[in-house]
């Protein structure tokens, strides 16, 4: 199984600052069709996960852009420009080339 | 709008079994991959599998390989998913969530609210 590897697992960050989280994979997530995929979700305390990220890179519809992914290969970054308030809670990645695998979450929270 | 609405909350014995429902609304049931996944108190999200409502074919995470089954009703826009043989480490809150692979693989766009499965003696 591809084990997907988040780093930090919290994070601290001042209102209107940036945030970088990390995520790496055991081992390569390019598929053989040539995509990659590789997903983020936020998740709220007490909510379902929610899609931000779909193939490294691409929002979906109504994800603000502060937010951005970036990486290749094994290793897969999401940034948010400026936090706000609402971005508090957990970060996932999650792998979608074989079978799914999410990373273990990344808490960020405001200091 | 598209939305996933979930049974309510169960509690278990430990060796009975639990089926969870997913109702499907305001899209094509049969057009997008149903996936489970589950998360413990305070815990990660685990994914456990997914059902194609189209043709009923499933693959299942190794972990749950003999122990989880989903199913669906065509008529009713329903996915299920059943866990037997419960022990303690299944009390989870168990989501379904629907694939859209028009975007990508792994792409998981809505999700239900979610299903509380406590297993206690």
């Amino acid at each position: 199984d591809i084990v997907m590897t988040q780093t930090p697992l919290s994070s601290p960050v001042t209102l209107g600052q940036p945030a970088s989280i990390s995520c790496r994979s055991s081992r390569s997530l390019v598929h053989r069709d040539g995509n990659t995929y590789l997903s983020w979700f936020h998740q709220r305390p007490g909510q379902p996960p929610r899609l931000l990220i779909y193939k490294i890179s691409n929002r979906f519809s109504g994800v603000p852009d502060r937010f951005s992914g970036s990486g290749a290969g094994t290793d897969f970054t999401l940034k948010i420009s400026r936090v706000e308030a609402e971005d508090v809670g957990v970060y996932y990645c999650m792998q979608g080339t074989e079978w799914e695998t999410f990373g273990q979450g990344t808490k960020l929270e405001i200091k | 709008q598209a939305q996933l609405v979930e049974s309510g909350a169960e509690v278990k014995k430990p060796g009975a079994s639990v089926k969870v429902s997913c109702k499907a609304s305001g899209y094509t049931f049969t057009g997008y991959y149903m996936h489970w996944v589950r998360q413990a108190p305070g815990q990660g999200l685990e994914w456990m599998g997914w059902i194609n409502p189209n043709s009923g074919n499933t693959k299942y995470a190794q972990k749950f390989q003999g122990r989880v089954t989903m199913t669906r009703d065509t008529s009713i826009t329903t996915a299920y998913m059943e866990v037997s043989r419960l022990t303690s480490d299944d009390t989870a809150v168990y989501y379904c969530t629907r694939e859209d692979t028009t975007l990508a693989q792994g792409a998981f766009d809505i999700w239900g609210q979610g299903t509380m499965v406590t297993v206690s003696s």
